[in-house]
């Protein structure tokens, strides 16, 4: 099955300081990866679509550059926080297509819970 | 834009019992693709079954399966035989693949199994 990894699972980091979530398809290329936010007991909200070779396209209302994505090959995908805030503490998920399937299924990684201090 | 809306938002059943979660959405589209997602307490998102609009045919996957009523845009999941395992937030996603394959989730379903 397709395998889709992110790293690190948590971190925890100093309000005003950036981090990055990687987001990796472990056993396929992905030109197409989303990116998610979490809030406790809420649902999945989309942030922005990152596309390999190209720009991300963010969804209304986040901000491209406090969330900036970075789709560098086929197999990774980074979300850094800049300048993090405590209130964009939150569960981030990505996901990516597997561009043999035909039924759209997106394979999503296990998360990183990024807690701003 | 499409919206997706699951009214329960928590579910309890015994173990062994159904119970049906119910999904409703809108849209003018007519090709898309409907999904039901679990997100157990580890968080990792896993996909319990998928149906295609244009299929008429509900999908069913082992104890899973769909009651999809197109006209009425309602997706509801049944699931038979409940496991322990199956305690979860269940959510409901639509997706149209001309829109860049995008996701559209609903609030989802806190399913507690009872033993």
């Amino acid at each position: 099955g397709a395998v889709v990894s992110q790293h690190p699972s948590r971190v925890i980091c100093k309000s005003g300081t950036s981090v990055k979530i990687e987001c990796r398809s472990l056993d396929f290329q992905a030109t197409t990866m989303f990116w998610y936010r979490q809030f406790p007991k809420q649902s999945l909200m989309l942030m922005a679509t990152s596309n390999e070779g190209s720009k991300a396209t963010y969804e209304q209302g986040v901000e491209k550059d406090k969330f900036l994505i970075n789709h560098a090959s086929l197999t990774l995908s980074t979300l850094t926080v800049t300048s993090a805030h405590p209130e964009d503490s939150s569960f981030y998920i990505c996901s990516a297509i597997h561009p043999a399937t035909s039924t759209y299924e997106q394979y999503f990684g296990p998360g990183t819970r990024l807690t701003v201090t | 834009a499409q919206t997706v809306t699951q009214s329960q938002p928590e579910m309890s059943v015994q173990e062994a019992e159904t119970v049906t979660l119910s999904c409703t959405y809108d849209t003018s589209e007519s090709n898309y693709y409907l999904f039901w997602y679990k997100q157990p307490p580890s968080r990792q998102m896993i996909l319990v079954i998928r149906q295609e609009a244009y299929k008429q045919q509900n999908a069913t996957e082992n104890r899973f399966s769909v009651n999809f009523q197109k006209a009425a845009k309602s997706f509801s999941l049944k699931i038979s035989d409940s496991q322990l395992g199956d305690t979860a937030m269940y959510f409901c996603a639509f997706m149209k693949p001309a829109a860049g394959n995008k996701l559209t989730f609903g609030g989802g379903t806190r399913v507690l199994v009872k033993p």
